[in-house]
């Protein structure tokens, strides 16, 4: 157990609509990223937040946001949701704002039906 | 050309070979490669993590960075049939930099 922890586990929601993705980081880690994982994609760097603030941006798409709360922990939001949005979204944590010693949580599996 | 190439596999071998794994990458700012591995369901953990060109150990797992050809290679000794899982190679250019994913090699070890 990496000590992340997202919710929900899976998700299946329709075209068009939005959804939350939650994240709590281990403890005292200060550093949250997203990734999106998809079969022809692999794994995707969407953005990251550091102590509340955003620090880095991938490729995350205008319609995805996220943000860091004052507990650290983070969520990210996706609207108008396409076929195409279905994917694995992990998140991972770290103590700094270094990627390279981050801890992967066991994601959440979104399917747009 | 993508900036880290991987063969997705999947790579079968009987259990106790030695198993290699191999990416490539265009990028010659690398300088941060690592092996992660994820199991069915689980998210990737690190598992070897290498600065600039070399070798390093960590019991079965071998890892070992080839600067001049833009090739990194993870070796595994007497596969486990627990080593069943993708392997996916990474690299940045600094340490607080973005990580670059290869989309990962599928690894069946079987008994």
């Amino acid at each position: 157990d990496s000590g992340v922890t997202q919710t929900p586990k899976h998700l299946i929601t329709a075209t068009g609509q939005r959804v939350t993705l939650r994240c709590s980081p281990r403890s005292g880690d200060l550093s949250v990223y997203w990734y999106q994982q998809s079969l022809d994609q692999g794994l995707q760097f969407l953005i990251q937040y550091y102590n509340g603030e955003e620090r880095a941006k991938g490729n995350i798409l205008e319609r995805f946001s996220a943000q860091q709360f004052p507990d650290l922990h983070s969520e990210l939001n996706l609207s108008s949701l396409e076929l195409g949005d279905s994917a694995l979204y992990f998140c991972a944590s770290s103590v700094v704002t270094a990627d390279t010693e981050a801890f992967f949580g066991q994601g959440t599996r979104l399917t747009v039906v | 050309q993508k900036e880290v190439e991987q063969d997705p596999g999947p790579l079968s071998v009987p259990e106790g070979a030695i198993v290699s794994l191999n990416c490539t990458y265009s990028n010659s700012a690398f300088q941060y490669f690592m092996w992660y591995r994820q199991y069915s369901r689980k998210g990737p953990e690190l598992l070897m993590y290498t600065y600039s060109s070399g070798n390093k150990e960590d019991g079965r797992f071998t890892a070992q960075v080839d600067k001049s050809s833009k090739y990194i290679s993870l070796f595994i000794r007497d596969s486990q049939p627990s080593d069943s899982a993708t392997y996916l190679c990474a690299m940045s250019a600094r340490r607080d930099d973005k990580i670059i994913f290869g989309k990962g090699t599928r690894l069946h070890i079987l008994p």
